[in-house]
């Protein structure tokens, strides 16, 4: 069966230090990954997907995620966080195009001034 | 930014009550998705629609809730008879090209 894990509810950092939110998945092939972010209030919002290429993903406000097959792995990772980057960020993974997708519990990042 | 509309915005019912919700997809995207998010931020897949016809949903969904997808009409979601446990935020998102693209969501309260 296909799950996601997120390790960590909730990471505090300053703002400026670098971010890494985990990710890991279980299913057997490949899957479609995304990470995305929702503010308070608000709906979620896509930051990234991964399915094939370059296991290093670009994606808005320079996020950017890395593929691992051998660890199962879709870490979430920015170089130096802003004020504005506190939400709850939450990794997805579906198995085929247009197919239901299964979330993660969520990881609060809380970013300190 | 999304397009995906969704109302409205609160909704406040009593327990046994109907509870109804819209939702506008984003124009070209033919899946629909409702998933229901709790405050424990646990997200519950309930049903999905391509081009206005059911492509999965969950058991309690098909018991329970009454969802359509016509075409030039907005998509809607439907609780029969309203339970506590259904408080949460209820999260329409439009797909096309596996990227989803989610609304601002219903909140739900049942008192």
């Amino acid at each position: 069966a296909q799950s996601v894990t997120q390790p960590d509810a909730r990471v505090t950092v300053s703002e400026g230090a670098s971010l890494q939110l985990r990710c890991k998945y279980s299913y057997s092939a490949t899957p479609y990954l995304f990470w995305y972010v929702q503010y308070p209030r608000q709906g979620l919002q896509l930051l990234l997907k991964y399915y094939s290429g370059d296991p290093v993903v670009q994606g808005v406000n320079s996020f950017e995620a890395e593929f691992s097959k051998s660890n199962s792995s879709f870490h979430l990772q920015k170089a130096s966080v802003h004020w504005s980057d506190s939400a709850v960020y939450f990794c997805a993974l579906s198995m085929e195009s247009n197919n239901r997708i299964f979330f993660g519990d969520g990881t609060q990042l809380v970013v300190k001034p | 930014n999304s397009k995906v509309i969704q109302t409205p915005r609160y909704l406040v019912k009593g327990q046994g009550q109907k509870a109804k919700m819209r939702c506008i997809p984003e124009k070209g995207h033919p899946v629909v998705f409702w998933y229901q998010q709790n405050k424990n931020n646990e997200f519950k897949f309930l049903i999905n629609f391509q081009n206005q016809e059911v492509l999965q949903q969950i058991d309690m969904t098909e018991k329970r809730f009454s969802a359509e997808c016509p075409s030039n009409s907005p998509c809607s979601l439907e609780i029969q008879s309203s339970e506590a446990g259904d408080s949460a935020l209820y999260l329409c998102a439009s797909s096309r090209n596996e990227r989803l693209f989610f609304g601002h969501g219903t909140k739900l309260s049942v008192l």
